[in-house]
């Protein structure tokens, strides 16, 4: 039981390029959530998805395109990747709205 | 909106306490509480729902006061373990929240021995 795992640890963009993380959970939990940490700011949710096939807009969703297409898996993309997304990316989930949130081990994503 | 947390630093000595606030402006349905350790994942504490009893386990215990939309974080007889940036995350009430959480900024304690 591996929990929420999250490929890959670390990654360095140059501007413009793209790159897709994945976040994967093994614990059949139906809300999956994307989560961008920088310094003095705390956590701000990006993206979220409450099961299979369904995805929504959350706090700071501008640059960021995600996809559940398997209930197991939560995809987050950056087409087009911008030195203000530099940051720690972290990838939760839960059973249910109100539940406890299991985060992954996080990315950590520099833009130059 | 972000809650707000405070005090934003405390410093402690093995066994002394500490209470960590977290207000927020908008009504709340439900409270989180998490530690994160230095270059790790948040860890989750305890959850505080709306109507619900305070929560607690081992020495580290918080309240959720609807009425002024505040929780607070009570840890007592502080271990070195207990270091690291505690964060609230706020649901709010008022339609189907979706487990979407606000975090706020984050409390860093540091014990000492």
């Amino acid at each position: 039981n591996a929990g929420v795992t999250q490929t890959p640890k670390f990654r360095v963009l140059k501007t413009g390029q793209s790159m897709t993380l994945l976040c994967a959970q093994d614990m059949n939990h139906e809300y999956m959530y994307w989560y961008r940490q920088d310094p003095g700011m705390g956590l701000r949710l990006i993206h979220y998805s409450v099961g299979e096939g369904t995805t929504a807009k959350g706090e700071v969703p501008d640059g960021y395109n995600v996809s559940r297409l398997k209930k197991q898996n939560f995809l987050l993309g950056l087409e087009s990747a911008a030195p203000s997304q530099t940051s720690v990316y972290f990838c939760a989930s839960s059973y249910q709205q109100s539940y406890e949130q299991y985060f992954g081990p996080g990315t950590r994503l520099t833009v130059t | 909106q972000q809650p707000v947390q405070s005090p934003q630093a405390v410093i402690l000595r093995e066994g002394e306490d500490a209470v960590i606030n977290c207000s927020s402006s908008k009504a709340l349905y439900s409270v989180h509480w998490y530690r994160q350790k230095h270059g790790e994942a948040p860890v989750f504490l305890m959850i505080l729902l709306k109507g619900g009893e305070q929560k607690g386990h081992d020495k580290i215990s918080a309240s959720f006061n609807e009425k002024k939309q505040q929780s607070s974080l009570y840890l007592t007889a502080s271990q070195l373990s207990y270091s690291g940036t505690y964060f609230c995350g706020t649901e709010y009430s008022g339609g189907t929240s979706y487990g979407k959480l606000t975090f706020g900024q984050g409390t860093i304690l540091t014990v000492h021995p």
